[in-house]
């Protein structure tokens, strides 16, 4: 298994531009989350799913976009690019909602650069 | 979510055991404790989680002091790849999809 895989690795956009990023996991998970990593921060959560056409709000979705038509992917759009989203971008999957024994298993993230 | 506290850092030496400290002294009845580590430049990875009992796992162990209002992550004989930033993290029994980060414990091995 590949596990939780994001593109890109890298990304510098300019202010206003727009862009996707992808993410796709091979376990069969049903629940995908997409979080973001400021410098010296703790990761915040932006948008989940809790499976294929259902999609909730995190702490802080402001900004972004998501949708859920499979299982396997859960593609994060910006569209309108600000230099307050320059960040690490992390995608996860769990395959439980409980929180006694979901783990999340996390991707290598996208650095987004914003200019 | 309940809040955690920890230490912004740790320092200690390759092979030698490491005690992480987290103090979560508003705990509910239903709050599991989490611990997550990130290495550098990668995403973060599960190490263990508990409820009341001591756990022990391949990579970790967590003592859960009797009252649940702290907890301490042993790392048993650190390596140079336990060099990362670790994070305690409380989740509900029954919900709560998302992990809280805090700013976790930059932990550094030195050789």
């Amino acid at each position: 298994n590949a596990g939780v895989t994001q593109t890109p690795k890298f990304r510098i956009l300019k202010i206003g531009q727009s862009m996707t990023l992808q993410c796709t996991q091979d376990m069969n998970h049903n629940y995908m989350y997409w979080y973001r990593q400021d410098p010296g921060m703790g990761l915040k959560l932006i948008y989940y799913s809790v499976g294929a056409g259902i999609t909730d709000k995190g702490e802080v979705p402001n900004g972004y976009n998501v949708s859920r038509s499979t299982t396997e992917d859960f593609p994060l759009r910006l569209e309108l690019a600000a230099p307050s989203q320059t960040s690490v971008y992390f995608c996860a999957s769990s395959g439980l909602s409980s929180g006694s024994t979901d783990t999340q298993y996390f991707g290598p993230g996208t650095r987004l650069t914003v200019l | 979510d309940a809040k955690t506290t920890q230490p912004n850092s740790m320092e200690s030496n390759e092979e030698e055991p490491v005690h992480l400290p987290c103090n979560h002294s508003t705990i509910s009845g239903t709050d599991y404790i989490h611990w997550y580590r990130q290495l550098p430049s990668q995403g973060p990875e599960y190490v263990i989680h508990g409820l009341t009992s001591n756990v022990n796992n391949r990579m970790a162990s967590l003592a859960i002091a009797e009252d649940r209002k702290s907890s301490t992550l042993i790392l048993h004989r650190a390596t140079l790849r336990d060099a990362a930033v670790y994070y305690c993290i409380l989740r509900d029994r029954w919900g709560a999809q998302k992990l809280v980060f805090g700013q976790g414990t930059r932990l550094t091995i030195n050789p």
